[in-house]
């Protein structure tokens, strides 16, 4: 059973334009949710993260948005850049879980110049 | 500050052999973490430990594996008699206390023949 779901295998923008990456979860107990971000032959990195008692968060260019109801979050990204051009983690965990993280499958984002 | 080292990097091993990963956390860190991802697949969570003790280790397959993490010395994560499906990428994360941010080593790309 997938608790998260990253629907697109992959995503294609140009450079400048803002890049969506969504997720969404089926465990209405998760309460902390993050995005990790992978380059080949390395390991995730952490990118910025919510919890469950905001609706949105933001670190720079990038911005997280989580919509309970609908056990939906979304990453944004603004403006992209090729250097953005990684594999995009969606995770989630119950907060006394510690770092127990559910992850997605990915989503693979392509950003041209 | 070195981060989290995963050695090795790359592991071949042909089936009923014994795969053993090596990790060692960022300096200051106590909790290490070992997730998997199988090919196509987000990582998932295997097993958590702090020095000495196993907390956590729900994700572990019941037979074949087995994770430690002594007083002295890196977290290893051994998988006795491996099959083709022990093929993925083992991750490493470390982190300072139970709920504060992982960090990832690069991984160990382990390969059953």
């Amino acid at each position: 059973d997938q608790q998260v779901k990253q629907n697109s295998p992959s995503l294609s923008v140009q450079e400048g334009r803002i890049s969506i990456l969504n997720c969404d979860y089926t465990n209405s107990m998760f309460d902390y949710f993050l995005w990790y971000k992978k380059y080949p032959a390395e390991g995730p990195t952490f990118l910025i993260s919510i919890s469950s008692i905001k609706d949105k968060n933001e670190d720079g260019r990038f911005t997280v948005f989580l919509n309970k109801s609908a056990k939906h979050l979304s990453l944004h990204i603004v403006p992209s850049q090729p250097g953005d051009s990684a594999v995009y983690f969606c995770a989630a965990t119950e907060g006394l879980r510690g770092n127990k993280l559910v992850f997605g499958a990915g989503t693979i984002l392509r950003v041209k110049s | 500050n070195a981060g989290v080292m995963q050695n090795p990097r790359h592991l071949v091993r042909r089936r009923g052999q014994e795969a053993r990963l090596r990790c060692s956390p960022m300096k200051g860190h106590s909790h290490v973490y070992w997730y998997r991802q199988l090919p196509e697949e987000g990582l998932k969570f295997m097993v958590y430990l702090q020095k000495e003790n196993i907390i956590d280790e729900s994700g572990m397959p019941k037979e074949r594996f087995s994770a430690e993490f002594p007083k002295e010395g890196p977290s290893i994560l051994r998988i006795q008699q491996v099959v083709r499906g022990d093929s993925a990428a083992y991750f490493c994360a470390s982190s300072p206390g139970i709920n504060e941010k992982l960090f990832f080593g690069s991984g160990t790309q382990l390969s059953v023949l």
